[in-house]
């Protein structure tokens, strides 16, 4: 069973709208959670992570995220989106044992003129 | 920041010959480093990880034998693809860490493979 879900494969929204892409994570004990993009035939970018604290994540391009253990959940926003935003975006959680990350199956944002 | 190069970023080989992708940390030691594959429009598969002077940990499903990780300095990790076959094509990532924190992982650029 998949223990991060990314609700949506594609999200399109139009230049300077708002966009949120969603993500379900499983882990019932302490949660490592990142936002990944990734750009055409590229490696991935951390966009930002939750390690403790703040329940709000700021990251780089003015994305943000906001983790809610109540609701297991991990989704990424930001208020105005540019065409450069288009990207495959995959949400990941840690799991001490093993040392690895599982990702998302990945949320592909079209950002439309 | 820390970076990971991967070399090449792209290879065409012939069917039955055998590929080899090369994972550096250039600014730090990685103790730990992991190997993706990346179907077109799906997510990263976790292949295997290696850490420095020890045999790698393939996960279920993928052949040791056909995709060799060799992790022979804290700098370098490599991938030979052996005898590649056209179901090998794919898009393949390392990412590298330092220690076992959780949170430090910096991703190569990945090495997209054709296997004609």
């Amino acid at each position: 069973a998949q223990s991060v879900t990314q609700l949506d494969s594609q999200v399109p929204v139009f230049e300077e709208a708002p966009v949120e892409l969603r993500c379900n994570y499983s882990s019932s004990v302490s949660v490592y959670l990142f936002w990944y993009v990734q750009y055409p035939n590229q490696g991935l970018q951390l966009l930002l992570k939750y390690l403790s604290g703040s329940t709000l994540v700021k990251g780089i391009n003015g994305f943000e995220a906001e983790f809610n253990k109540s609701q297991t959940s991990f989704h990424l926003r930001k208020p105005s989106v540019h065409i450069s935003d288009t990207a495959e975006y995959f949400c990941a959680e840690f799991k001490a044992a093993g040392n690895k990350l599982t990702f998302g199956g990945g949320t592909r944002v079209l950002v439309k003129p | 920041g820390a970076v990971v190069s991967q070399h090449p970023s792209r290879v065409i080989c012939k069917s039955g010959t055998s590929v080899k992708i090369e994972c550096r940390s250039l600014d730090f030691q990685a103790t730990t480093m992991f190997w993706y594959r990346q179907f077109p429009k799906q997510s990263l598969m976790l292949m295997a990880t290696s850490n420095e002077g020890s045999k790698a940990t393939y996960e279920q499903g993928v052949e040791k034998d056909k995709f060799l990780i060799n992790h022979a300095s804290l700098t370098l990790s490599t991938l030979t693809v052996t005898s590649a076959h056209p179901e090998d094509s794919s898009f393949y990532i390392c990412s590298a860490t330092e220690g076992n924190t959780g949170y430090g992982y910096t991703f190569g650029s990945g090495t997209r493979l054709t296997v004609v």
